[in-house]
């Protein structure tokens, strides 16, 4: 069964470092997205992707964060600096045109920083 | 009132129990639902839809109440490999997903 992938599966960096967290989504899926969760809280949306651009932003996703499909198969999520808060589970998740609304989650990244 | 609002629980019930969750959700226009189940420090995985009135998968039933604005999980004779968070989820019209904050479930032996 096709799945969502991530890497790494963990992460930690020092305040104020850049970090790349990279998804490869299922094959024939063209929605891509970033959700986060910190830790004991719920699942929060970051941004959605589609057609090479961002198609909706929470107001997490502010300048520090950027997306990317840099060839055919790899979605990343770029933190340019990171903070303290920024700690938290990032799950990429995928869906198709045809049932747009059902995303697959991947195993996530946990990010930590010090 | 929160968009999606669930009892955290957690539910302890002992095995071949039948246990039901609720949530409610704020959004009167909202048309589809889904269920979504999280293991410790894991991805959610999509456990049911809800398009209609009802959806029922084996053990899992989940229901749905436009009225009142909820939608209950249903699940029967549960197993130890029941215990988990189960997360209700609503999505808004451009696919981004509301979820809540889950219902912990710890099945006993």
């Amino acid at each position: 069964e096709p799945e969502v992938t991530q890497t790494p599966s963990h992460q930690v960096t020092q305040m104020g470092q850049e970090v790349i967290l990279r998804c490869v989504p299922i094959s024939n899926h063209l929605y891509f997205y970033w959700y986060r969760q910190i830790l004991g809280q719920k699942v929060e949306f970051l941004v959605s992707f589609y057609n090479n651009e961002i198609s909706e932003k929470s107001e997490i996703f502010d300048d520090q964060f950027s997306v990317e499909r840099p060839d055919g198969s790899n979605f990343t999520l770029k933190i340019r600096s990171t903070k303290l808060e920024d700690s938290a589970m990032y799950f990429c998740a995928s869906s198709d045109p045809r049932g747009q609304e059902t995303q697959y989650f991947g195993p996530g990244t946990r990010l930590l920083v010090l | 009132r929160k968009e999606v609002e669930q009892d955290p629980g957690p539910f302890n019930v002992p095995e071949g129990a039948t246990v039901a969750f609720n949530c409610t959700y704020s959004n009167s226009a909202s048309q589809s639902f889904f269920w979504y189940r999280q293991d410790c420090r894991k991805e959610p995985k999509l456990l049911m839809s809800v398009y209609s009135s009802g959806n029922e998968d084996g053990r899992f039933t989940a229901q749905l109440n436009r009225a009142s604005q909820y939608i209950s999980l249903l699940i029967r004779d549960s197993k130890l490999s029941d215990s988990a968070t189960y997360l209700c989820v609503v999505p808004r019209p451009t696919n981004k997903l509301i979820f809540g904050t889950g219902t912990l479930l710890a099945v006993q032996p």
